[in-house]
């Protein structure tokens, strides 16, 4: 049974640069929330999908935004890059609320 | 709102040494209460959890119980090993409010 997979692994982009970054749930799950974990901090809550619908959402610009496809995996899109945006960014399954359980991440540098 | 004071780091210690990492929380309604562990360069793995007063998450030798009288959930470990160097979080969610609030994170090394 997979676990909850990310795309890429890693990633560099430039200043004012979009990237869009990917995650396929865990079997059975249906909610896909995503984080972002700067070095040295814990994880902090962007938004989470469920019903291909955005849910609930943490304290980010709008430059942040994502979707959920009909087969649960869902993207993380960010406008208009800058040099605060470089962290780990981690996505999360559950299913009807429950635990949620992490993939291996994506690390995104932006110089 | 939901907030979690985890124990800084970081913490060094010699295998086959006591462990507790403390963990107090601040929440509205009734949270669930959870331990996740991250290894280098990995993401983060779920290590126990627990969801009502009283209750005991216990996985690989690690226990933490939840107090409600004290909003605590000390991570506990009665014999460290190498392997379990790593960086453990503390976090919660709430009924209604799915979202994780993590601590800051604690770094353990253990010392053969």
């Amino acid at each position: 049974d997979a676990g909850v997979t990310q795309s890429p692994t890693h990633l560099i982009k430039t200043r004012g640069q979009q990237v869009t970054l990917r995650c396929s749930p865990k079997s059975g799950h249906d909610t896909v929330s995503w984080y972002q974990q700067a070095l040295g901090q814990g994880p902090q809550f962007i938004f989470q999908y469920y019903e291909e619908e955005e849910r609930q959402r943490g304290n980010f610009p709008d430059r942040f935004s994502g979707h959920q496809f009909p087969n649960y995996s869902s993207e993380l899109n960010v406008n208009a890059l800058w040099l605060g945006d470089s962290a780990l960014y981690l996505c999360a399954s559950s299913w009807a609320g429950d635990t949620q359980y992490f993939g291996p991440g994506t690390r995104l540098t932006v110089l | 709102g939901n907030s979690v004071t985890q124990m800084e780091g970081p913490v060094t210690l010699s295998e086959e040494a006591f462990l507790t990492i403390n963990c107090t929380y601040t929440a509205t309604g009734y949270p669930s209460l959870f331990w996740y562990v991250q290894y280098p360069g990995e993401g983060l793995q779920l290590l126990l959890k627990a969801t009502k007063a009283d209750d005991k998450g216990s996985n690989k030798g690690f226990e933490a119980t939840y107090r409600k009288e004290t909003t605590s959930f000390h991570l506990e470990k009665g014999s460290v090993q190498v392997s379990d160097s790593a960086v453990y979080f503390c976090a919660l969610n709430s009924f209604g409010n799915e979202k994780l609030t993590f601590g800051t994170g604690t770094r353990l090394t253990i010392i053969p």
